[in-house]
């Protein structure tokens, strides 16, 4: 099937630095990918639905300008936590549905762990 | 608004069979995911679910009826390796994942 590549799995970094994630779709090209946050022991959380050529959507609550998308090409998206705090320490994840395909499943990357101490 | 509920934590048997329920409310329906997720993990794809009935893979299946919004995912000859989250996630008329909370699985020997 298509494969997610997310990048890095885990990241240890201090407080008032930022942090780049990135998410790429090794395969297909994705027009689309979104991202998630997961604390322990909860669901995932959809932060924000990132587009390729144009601005994210981002879903209620979730800071736009903290947390920053930039889908520049079809198999690239990148998470940016600006200023990151230790409120912001969790379990960041992508996905992206491959849109030549059918509705099958949505391709997770690996994760992210980020710790801001 | 749109819901999902799941048991929060099951426990089963090593060799057993177990079946974790999954409701959904949600506006408009496109399918519904199953998803198994082991601790630090991403979620793993185990099935999906559009129309009414029972999909079977393997020691999987994941039963869907539209008209009762209900779902099950059911596990057979269970393995320690099943011992994970799984999560279930159903797709809005916006195409949209509406994820739930998940249904931890402890398997005991």
């Amino acid at each position: 099937g298509a494969v997610v590549s997310q990048h890095p799995s885990r990241v240890i970094c201090k407080s008032g630095t930022s942090v780049k994630i990135e998410c790429r779709s090794l395969d297909f090209q994705a027009t689309t990918m979104f991202w998630y946050r997961q604390f322990p022991k909860q669901s995932l959380m959809l932060m924000a639905t990132s587009n390729e050529g144009s601005k994210a959507t981002y879903e209620q609550g979730v800071e736009k300008d903290k947390f920053l998308i930039n889908h520049a090409s079809l198999t690239l998206s990148t998470l940016t936590v600006t200023s990151a705090h230790p409120e912001d320490s969790s379990f960041y994840i992508c996905s992206a549905r491959d849109p030549g395909g059918e509705v099958t499943e949505a391709f997770f990357g690996q994760g992210t762990r980020l710790t801001v101490v | 608004g749109q819901n999902i509920d799941q048991p929060t934590e099951m426990t089963a048997t090593e060799g057993a069979i177990v079946q974790i329920n999954c409701t959904y409310q949600t506006s408009g329906f496109n399918g519904l995911f199953w998803y198994q997720q082991h601790a630090g993990e991403a979620p793993t794809f185990l099935s999906y679910n559009v129309l009414d009935g029972l999909e079977e893979k393997g020691r999987f299946s994941s039963f869907l009826s539209r008209s009762k919004g209900y779902s099950y995912l059911l596990l057979k000859e269970l393995q320690m390796k099943d011992s994970a989250s799984y999560l279930c996630a159903a797709i809005d008329s916006n195409y949209q994942l509406i994820w739930g909370a998940g249904t931890k699985l402890i398997i005991k020997p």
